[in-house]
Parts: C-alpha cells; structure tokens; sequence
C-alpha cells in the first residue's frame, strides 16, 4: 500500500514562516489526491483546516494556506503562533473510496 | 450545530467483535451531500481512516481492515455504527467518528471530514 510521507517534526519561531509537506512513498501528489489537513492538539479531536488542496475550512485563519509544492502537498503557517504548537496531519485521496492519512507532522513553536 | 457522539465499551476481550456508535444531532445521515467516517488513533500514534458510508449505503473501507470491518447506519435513530471483529492489543485506540461533506462542484466520491466527534478510547485487552 502507498504511503503519505510527512515530517515527524519540525519547529518555527513565533512570527515566522513554516511549510509541512505531504508526499508518497511513490509517485507525486497532486490536486487529484485531493490533499486535506488537520490539526490536533493533545487529546482533542482533529480540526479541519484545508480541504482540496488549498480551500479553507470555516473560520480558519488565512495564514493557513495550501498548495501543491513540486511533488507535494503542502500547508503553510504564516505567523506562526504558539497556539498553531500541535501535531498536523494531511490525508489523501487514493481512488476506489479510499484515504489515506500521512503520520503526521509535530509542529514546536519556540 | 451538528453534534457527533462515539459510544460504546471501553474494553473488549481479545479475538472478540469491538462495537461502536456514533449519534449524530443538529443534522441528517440521510442528506446526499454527506459521507459518514470512522477514523481511529492509537495512543500516541497517527490517525488512520477505518471507513466510510455514503447515504446510499455504499461502503468504502481500510484495504488493511476491509475483512473484519462493517459500518452501517440506523437512519431511524440518527445513528452509524461502526464493528470490528477479531480484534487484538493492536487494535487498542481512540475511535472517532466524523462527517465527510462533499464540497461544492466535485465528484461524490470526493469528500473532506468536517465535523468529529470526541473520539473514544477502546482498550483492548483481556
């Protein structure tokens, strides 16, 4: 089965300028996977941010964008905030009714 | 506002069927416009979509999970329902349910998760 690539981790400072990637094991993704992201902070349910690949879900602050960069998908955070501080997941469209989300992505802001 | 609830045992005995349900308020399972999803987390670890149920009745599953899995929905009481057989320590995790919408002007096949429950744990273990 394919699978979603994203960073375990990164770190941005406050104020700054961060980009989290969403790859595949093989192939590039593109607008047809549909790219979505989700952001979780500890214990709490995920929250929808992105959906199709750059469309931002109702009230989500616009210093959250998507796009496809190169062979991936990607979200960037403008301004970052010590509350965008969470784990970052994208999920992507497969074909046949199927998805698959990425491991995930923990952002530290420091 | 639409309102999804998970319910169900938190603890189910090794090799036996897991059963959850998730109760949908403020909205219908029957609209066109929507698909219904259960998504788990094991602790500490990434999610990973179990499912989906479009209003027709059309299941979509994990290829990984598609032999032991069932979702069903009960629109009589607003419900969907999500069974697990012969589960093991492995399948040991926060359980959520979540509504896919269908955006505006794409396929139905194509659909973002934009309403979830809580989640709920469900341990596996004897």
């Amino acid at each position: 089965q394919t699978v979603v690539t994203q960073e375990p981790s990164f770190s941005v400072s406050p104020g700054g300028t961060v980009t989290l990637t969403c790859g595949l094991s093989s192939g590039s993704v593109s607008t047809n996977y549909y790219p979505s992201w989700y952001q979780q902070t500890p214990g709490q349910a995920p929250r929808t941010l992105i959906y199709t690949t750059n469309t931002r879900s109702s009230g989500v602050p616009d210093r959250f964008s998507g796009s496809i960069l190169g062979d991936k998908a990607a979200l960037t955070i403008t301004g970052a905030q010590a509350d965008d501080e969470s784990d970052y997941y994208c999920v992507l469209y497969m074909g046949s009714g199927n998805w698959v989300f990425g491991g995930g992505t923990k952002l530290t802001v420091l | 506002q639409l309102q999804l609830q998970e319910s169900g045992p938190g603890l189910v005995k090794p090799s036996e069927t897991l059963s959850l349900t998730c109760s949908v308020s403020g909205g219908s399972i029957s609209s066109s416009s929507y698909y219904w999803g259960w998504i788990r987390q094991p602790p500490g670890n990434g999610l990973e979509w179990i499912g989906s149920i479009y209003y027709s009745g059309n299941t979509y599953y994990n290829p990984s999970l598609n032999s032991r899995v069932t979702i069903s929905v009960d629109t009589s009481k607003n419900q969907v329902s999500l069974k697990l057989i012969s589960v093991t320590a492995a399948d040991t995790a926060v359980f959520y349910c979540a509504r896919g919408s269908i955006p505006a002007g794409y396929s139905s096949s194509v659909y973002y998760f934009d309403y979830w429950g809580l989640g709920t744990l469900v341990t596996v273990s004897s």
